[in-house]
């Protein structure tokens, strides 16, 4: 298994424009988020979803659209890019609640809004 | 609210010395307390989590946290650093009620294992 994969793993944006970050995982888990990490600030949640089809806001879901089509891959669009949102992005899945409760990472994109 | 508090920016400690590494927590139903570890450029990796159980958890790495719900803790520990140890590390707590599956993060401490 590759597990949570991300692409790109580094990206430079100017104000204004407009990506797209990959994340797909291979372990069939219905569970999917994206975070953002800054310095001191630990893992904010951006946006999440529970299976295919549905999608939910996190703490710091403002600049950014989320969509689940399968189960596989979970892509975060940020629709106008801005300095504020340079960060390192980390997808990560998870299977099951309880005792299977584990999240697994993706290696993050590091992004730079100029 | 739930939260997480790691108290420590740094924690410094001597090869071969024990470690601790500090976690404290607020949820209004039983927590589900999870450890991840991350090194420079990487992703995070889980090291250990509670979930039910017995109070002291052992996970990867020679790592192990105690449960302690009088304290709401769950501080992580290791009889004898390696400098490989060193890296960041994450505490994180879901409430038992939560049916979205949403983690809340600590805000890390860099641990500083020195030779």
């Amino acid at each position: 298994n590759a597990g949570v994969t991300q692409t790109p793993k580094f990206q430079v944006l100017k104000t204004g424009q407009s990506m797209t970050l990959q994340c797909a995982q291979d372990m069939n888990h219905e569970y999917m988020s994206w975070y953002r990490q800054d310095p001191g600030m630990g893992l904010r949640l951006i946006h999440y979803s529970v299976g295919a089809g549905i999608t939910d806001q996190g703490e710091v879901p403002n600049g950014y659209n989320v969509s689940r089509s399968t189960t596989e891959d979970f892509p975060l669009r940020l629709l106008s890019a801005a300095p504020s949102q340079t960060s390192v992005y980390f997808c990560a899945s998870s299977h099951g609640t309880g005792q299977q409760e584990t999240q697994y990472f993706g290696p993050g994109t590091r992004l730079l809004v100029l | 609210a739930q939260s997480v508090a790691q108290p420590e920016d740094q924690v410094n400690v001597a090869e071969g010395n024990p470690l601790t590494v500090k976690c404290t927590y607020s949820v209004s139903g039983n927590p589900y307390l999870f450890w991840y570890v991350q090194y420079p450029n990487r992703g995070l990796q889980f090291l250990l989590k509670y979930i039910t159980g017995d109070n002291l958890v052992k996970g990867s790495y020679g790592f192990e946290a105690e449960f302690n719900k009088s304290q709401t803790s769950f501080h992580l520990k290791k009889p004898s650093a390696l400098v490989s140890d060193s890296a960041l590390y994450f505490c994180a707590v879901r409430d038992e009620l939560d049916s979205n599956y949403q983690l809340i993060w600590g805000a890390g401490t860099k641990l500083i294992i020195k030779p």
